[in-house]
Protein backbone atom coordinates (compact mmCIF):
# COMPACT_ATOMS: atom_id res chain seq x y z
CA UNK A 1 0.00 0.00 0.00
CA UNK A 2 1.19 3.53 -0.88
CA UNK A 3 1.70 5.77 2.04
CA UNK A 4 2.94 9.42 2.28
CA UNK A 5 3.60 10.96 5.80
CA UNK A 6 4.69 14.78 6.41
CA UNK A 7 6.11 15.99 9.24
CA UNK A 8 7.91 18.93 10.78
CA UNK A 9 5.06 21.61 10.53
CA UNK A 10 4.28 24.10 13.31
CA UNK A 11 4.26 27.60 14.12
CA UNK A 12 7.02 29.69 12.83
CA UNK A 13 7.84 33.34 13.13
CA UNK A 14 7.99 35.06 9.76
CA UNK A 15 11.46 35.30 8.25
CA UNK A 16 12.37 32.14 10.20
CA UNK A 17 12.75 28.65 8.17
CA UNK A 18 11.40 25.25 8.53
CA UNK A 19 11.67 21.90 6.65
CA UNK A 20 9.40 19.39 6.27
CA UNK A 21 9.55 15.88 5.61
CA UNK A 22 7.38 13.14 3.70
CA UNK A 23 8.08 9.68 4.31
CA UNK A 24 7.47 7.50 1.75
CA UNK A 25 6.58 3.39 1.52
CA UNK A 26 5.13 1.04 -0.35
CA UNK A 27 6.75 1.85 -3.70
CA UNK A 28 9.96 2.08 -5.11
CA UNK A 29 10.65 5.79 -4.15
CA UNK A 30 13.53 6.56 -6.34
CA UNK A 31 11.36 5.93 -9.52
CA UNK A 32 9.26 8.68 -9.14
CA UNK A 33 8.91 12.32 -9.22
CA UNK A 34 7.48 14.00 -6.22
CA UNK A 35 5.94 17.06 -5.67
CA UNK A 36 4.70 19.68 -2.91
CA UNK A 37 1.04 21.10 -3.08
CA UNK A 38 -0.17 23.84 -0.33
CA UNK A 39 -3.75 24.70 0.60
CA UNK A 40 -4.20 28.04 2.51
CA UNK A 41 -6.83 28.08 5.13
CA UNK A 42 -9.93 27.85 3.04
CA UNK A 43 -8.36 28.13 -0.05
CA UNK A 44 -7.71 26.46 -3.00
CA UNK A 45 -5.10 24.08 -3.93
CA UNK A 46 -1.52 25.57 -5.49
CA UNK A 47 1.30 23.61 -6.54
CA UNK A 48 4.79 24.24 -4.86
CA UNK A 49 6.84 22.35 -6.56
CA UNK A 50 8.44 18.88 -7.89
CA UNK A 51 11.37 17.10 -7.91
CA UNK A 52 12.43 15.03 -10.51
CA UNK A 53 13.45 11.32 -10.40
CA UNK A 54 17.30 10.63 -10.18
CA UNK A 55 16.76 8.89 -13.95
CA UNK A 56 15.87 12.18 -14.78
CA UNK A 57 18.43 13.96 -13.47
CA UNK A 58 16.91 14.39 -9.88
CA UNK A 59 16.43 18.04 -10.47
CA UNK A 60 13.37 20.32 -9.48
CA UNK A 61 10.83 23.09 -10.66
CA UNK A 62 8.93 25.80 -8.57
CA UNK A 63 6.30 28.35 -8.51
CA UNK A 64 6.97 31.60 -8.51
CA UNK A 65 5.56 32.57 -5.48
CA UNK A 66 8.28 30.17 -3.72
CA UNK A 67 11.01 30.28 -6.17
CA UNK A 68 14.27 31.41 -4.55
CA UNK A 69 12.80 30.32 -0.65
CA UNK A 70 11.93 26.90 -1.17
CA UNK A 71 14.12 24.07 -2.15
CA UNK A 72 13.07 20.50 -2.09
CA UNK A 73 15.57 17.78 -2.09
CA UNK A 74 15.36 13.75 -1.72
CA UNK A 75 17.07 10.91 0.08
CA UNK A 76 16.29 8.09 -1.99
CA UNK A 77 18.27 5.63 0.38
CA UNK A 78 15.40 6.76 3.11
CA UNK A 79 12.48 7.30 0.79
CA UNK A 80 12.03 10.86 2.09
CA UNK A 81 11.27 14.11 -0.20
CA UNK A 82 11.97 17.22 2.13
CA UNK A 83 10.76 20.83 1.42
CA UNK A 84 13.01 23.71 2.66
CA UNK A 85 11.30 26.56 3.19
CA UNK A 86 13.70 29.62 4.33
CA UNK A 87 12.45 33.51 4.93
CA UNK A 88 8.76 32.08 5.28
CA UNK A 89 5.73 34.92 5.27
CA UNK A 90 2.25 35.37 6.48
CA UNK A 91 1.26 34.30 3.48
CA UNK A 92 2.74 30.68 3.30
CA UNK A 93 0.51 29.77 5.91
CA UNK A 94 -0.95 26.50 4.76
CA UNK A 95 -1.63 22.79 4.85
CA UNK A 96 0.98 21.04 2.81
CA UNK A 97 0.50 17.65 0.84
CA UNK A 98 3.29 16.18 -0.45
CA UNK A 99 2.27 14.13 -3.60
CA UNK A 100 3.61 11.24 -5.91
CA UNK A 101 3.70 12.09 -9.70
CA UNK A 102 2.38 9.27 -11.49
CA UNK A 103 5.10 7.02 -13.35
CA UNK A 104 5.93 9.43 -16.09
CA UNK A 105 3.71 11.78 -15.95
CA UNK A 106 5.69 13.55 -13.20
CA UNK A 107 2.39 16.15 -12.64
CA UNK A 108 -0.34 14.09 -12.32
CA UNK A 109 -0.84 13.20 -8.48
CA UNK A 110 -2.08 9.73 -8.05
CA UNK A 111 -1.08 9.16 -3.98
CA UNK A 112 -1.05 12.53 -1.42
CA UNK A 113 -0.60 12.15 2.26
CA UNK A 114 -2.41 13.55 4.98
CA UNK A 115 -0.81 16.99 5.00
CA UNK A 116 0.79 18.94 7.60
CA UNK A 117 -0.17 22.35 8.66
CA UNK A 118 2.61 25.26 9.24
CA UNK A 119 1.71 28.72 10.46
CA UNK A 120 3.68 31.26 9.98
CA UNK A 121 2.67 34.41 12.27
CA UNK A 122 4.66 36.12 14.98
CA UNK B 1 1.19 31.70 -17.14
CA UNK B 2 -2.09 29.74 -17.57
CA UNK B 3 -4.80 30.88 -15.83
CA UNK B 4 -7.97 28.13 -14.91
CA UNK B 5 -11.05 28.77 -14.58
CA UNK B 6 -13.87 26.53 -13.25
CA UNK B 7 -17.51 26.90 -13.04
CA UNK B 8 -19.60 26.97 -11.37
CA UNK B 9 -17.94 28.30 -8.03
CA UNK B 10 -20.57 25.81 -6.21
CA UNK B 11 -23.75 24.12 -7.04
CA UNK B 12 -26.32 22.09 -5.05
CA UNK B 13 -28.24 19.02 -6.45
CA UNK B 14 -30.41 15.69 -5.53
CA UNK B 15 -29.25 12.58 -5.53
CA UNK B 16 -29.32 11.01 -8.56
CA UNK B 17 -28.74 14.43 -10.20
CA UNK B 18 -26.39 14.70 -13.32
CA UNK B 19 -23.73 17.06 -12.00
CA UNK B 20 -21.45 19.03 -14.41
CA UNK B 21 -19.02 21.31 -13.71
CA UNK B 22 -16.58 22.72 -16.60
CA UNK B 23 -12.60 23.78 -16.10
CA UNK B 24 -11.45 26.61 -18.97
CA UNK B 25 -7.68 27.18 -19.38
CA UNK B 26 -6.75 31.01 -20.70
CA UNK B 27 -4.57 28.73 -23.97
CA UNK B 28 -4.08 25.76 -25.11
CA UNK B 29 -3.74 22.51 -22.63
CA UNK B 30 -4.21 20.02 -25.20
CA UNK B 31 -5.47 16.95 -22.80
CA UNK B 32 -3.17 17.71 -19.84
CA UNK B 33 -6.04 18.23 -17.33
CA UNK B 34 -6.71 16.27 -14.44
CA UNK B 35 -9.67 16.38 -12.05
CA UNK B 36 -9.45 15.98 -8.38
CA UNK B 37 -12.79 15.34 -5.48
CA UNK B 38 -11.33 16.62 -2.32
CA UNK B 39 -14.01 16.21 0.88
CA UNK B 40 -13.79 18.23 3.81
CA UNK B 41 -10.55 17.78 6.25
CA UNK B 42 -9.44 15.34 3.99
CA UNK B 43 -6.55 15.34 1.26
CA UNK B 44 -7.14 15.35 -2.45
CA UNK B 45 -7.89 12.83 -4.63
CA UNK B 46 -7.32 11.98 -7.90
CA UNK B 47 -10.56 11.01 -9.68
CA UNK B 48 -9.72 11.73 -13.77
CA UNK B 49 -6.15 12.39 -15.66
CA UNK B 50 -5.22 13.38 -18.73
CA UNK B 51 -8.58 14.95 -19.16
CA UNK B 52 -10.80 11.54 -19.84
CA UNK B 53 -8.93 8.68 -18.32
CA UNK B 54 -10.56 7.51 -14.66
CA UNK B 55 -8.28 6.63 -12.39
CA UNK B 56 -8.14 3.04 -11.30
CA UNK B 57 -10.87 2.55 -8.56
CA UNK B 58 -12.64 5.48 -9.28
CA UNK B 59 -16.64 4.61 -9.51
CA UNK B 60 -17.68 5.35 -13.37
CA UNK B 61 -20.07 7.68 -12.85
CA UNK B 62 -17.26 10.15 -12.60
CA UNK B 63 -16.08 10.93 -16.30
CA UNK B 64 -14.09 13.56 -18.28
CA UNK B 65 -13.44 15.32 -21.57
CA UNK B 66 -12.42 17.78 -23.60
CA UNK B 67 -9.08 19.33 -25.15
CA UNK B 68 -7.32 22.53 -25.87
CA UNK B 69 -9.12 25.16 -23.68
CA UNK B 70 -12.31 23.31 -22.32
CA UNK B 71 -13.02 20.68 -20.27
CA UNK B 72 -16.20 19.16 -18.68
CA UNK B 73 -16.45 17.07 -15.06
CA UNK B 74 -19.42 14.61 -15.15
CA UNK B 75 -21.31 13.04 -12.25
CA UNK B 76 -23.70 10.52 -13.86
CA UNK B 77 -25.82 10.01 -10.63
CA UNK B 78 -24.95 12.11 -7.65
CA UNK B 79 -24.26 10.28 -4.60
CA UNK B 80 -24.51 11.19 -0.99
CA UNK B 81 -20.61 10.35 -0.87
CA UNK B 82 -19.64 12.89 -3.40
CA UNK B 83 -20.17 16.18 -1.64
CA UNK B 84 -16.85 17.40 -2.11
CA UNK B 85 -14.92 20.09 -3.89
CA UNK B 86 -13.84 19.50 -7.25
CA UNK B 87 -10.54 21.04 -8.84
CA UNK B 88 -9.19 21.08 -12.75
CA UNK B 89 -5.46 20.97 -12.81
CA UNK B 90 -3.43 21.95 -15.78
CA UNK B 91 -0.25 20.47 -16.52
CA UNK B 92 0.75 21.34 -19.80
CA UNK B 93 2.89 24.38 -18.63
CA UNK B 94 5.82 22.35 -17.98
CA UNK B 95 7.23 22.81 -15.41
CA UNK B 96 4.67 24.58 -13.98
CA UNK B 97 1.04 23.39 -13.22
CA UNK B 98 -1.68 25.01 -11.81
CA UNK B 99 -5.10 24.25 -10.47
CA UNK B 100 -8.77 25.97 -10.92
CA UNK B 101 -10.13 27.80 -8.16
CA UNK B 102 -12.63 24.35 -7.19
CA UNK B 103 -16.28 23.72 -7.06
CA UNK B 104 -18.18 23.27 -3.91
CA UNK B 105 -20.69 20.31 -4.89
CA UNK B 106 -23.67 19.85 -1.76
CA UNK B 107 -26.82 17.80 -1.58
CA UNK B 108 -29.83 19.85 -2.01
Amino acid sequence: EVQLVESGGGLVQPGRSLRLSCTASGFTFGDYAMSWVRQAPGKGLEWVGFIRSKAYGGTTEYAASVKGRFTISRDDSKSIAYLQMNSLKTEDTAVYYCTRGAKEQWLVFDYWGQGTLVTVSS
Amino acid sequence: DIQMTQSPSSLSASVGDRVTITCQASQDISNYLNWYQQKPGKAPKLLIYDASNLETGVPSRFSGSGSGTDFTFTISSLQPEDIATYYCQQYDNLPLSTFGPGTKVDIK
